[in-house]
């Protein structure tokens, strides 16, 4: 067990510019989440994957924020013409199948848009 | 909707003394499940414990303990002979079976900081 890994760790863009961001997931796990948590909150839903199906989205998730799973292992999570909102600790999570098993969490991407 | 409090915001102690977290929550759901998390300064949420709806039971593992009280919809957790090591952000989290999935609603947190 590998553990969740997020890349890049940090990541600093200027207003205007697209960013992409890398999730792999425990290899057994089919479920993946996207959160966002900024300074102070707790994480915020964006998005969840089983498999390769994005199943849920949240209103969180604006137009230019769009996320795959091509394949049901890695995902990416994309945005687009960032702005200054959306500086944020972006983190992904995955679990195995079942209604009660806890999500495991990677180190997440911290992106600051200046 | 689903809904998680966190009233306490920061919470300071003295190493070796006891800290109870509380957490209320909101569901329309009858079958729900409910996770608290540790995240250290390094970042990264760490699951801690998992208590089902229809499980009542209160358990201790180690020294974390919890009480789950379903006419409250309280969810409080204890850490017991605090330590250094004990000082991070902890989470408390809710999901609904409804859902079909294990998307999780997370409350604000409570910072702990453990003084040596």
């Amino acid at each position: 067990d590998t553990g969740v890994s997020q890349d890049p760790r940090h990541k600093i863009t200027k207003r205007g510019q697209n960013v992409t961001f890398r999730c792999d997931p425990i290899s057994e796990h089919n479920r993946l989440y996207w959160y966002r948590q900024t300074l102070g909150q707790g994480p915020e839903f964006l998005t969840y994957f089983q498999n390769e199906a994005q199943l849920e989205k949240s209103r969180l998730l604006s137009d230019r924020f769009s996320a795959e799973r091509p394949k049901g292992s890695f995902s990416t999570l994309e945005i687009q013409r960032t702005e200054q909102g959306d500086s944020a600790m972006y983190l992904c999570a995955s679990s195995p199948p079942g209604l009660n098993s806890p999500l495991h969490f990677g180190n997440g991407t911290r992106l600051t848009v200046t | 909707a689903q809904k998680v409090t966190q009233a306490q915001t920061e919470i300071s102690v003295v190493e070796k003394e006891d800290v109870t977290l509380d957490c209320v929550y909101e569901t329309r759901d009858t079958t729900y499940y409910l996770f608290w998390y540790k995240q250290p300064p390094s970042g990264e949420l760490v699951f801690l414990i998992r208590r089902n709806s229809f499980d009542e039971q209160n358990e201790i593992s180690g020294r974390y303990s919890w009480n789950f009280q379903k006419s409250t919809s309280s969810f409080n957790f204890t850490i017991t002979a605090s330590q250094v090591v004990d000082s991070a952000v902890y989470f408390c989290a809710l999901s609904e079976a409804r859902r079909g999935n294990n998307r999780l609603a997370f409350g604000k947190g409570n910072q702990v900081v453990v003084i040596p």
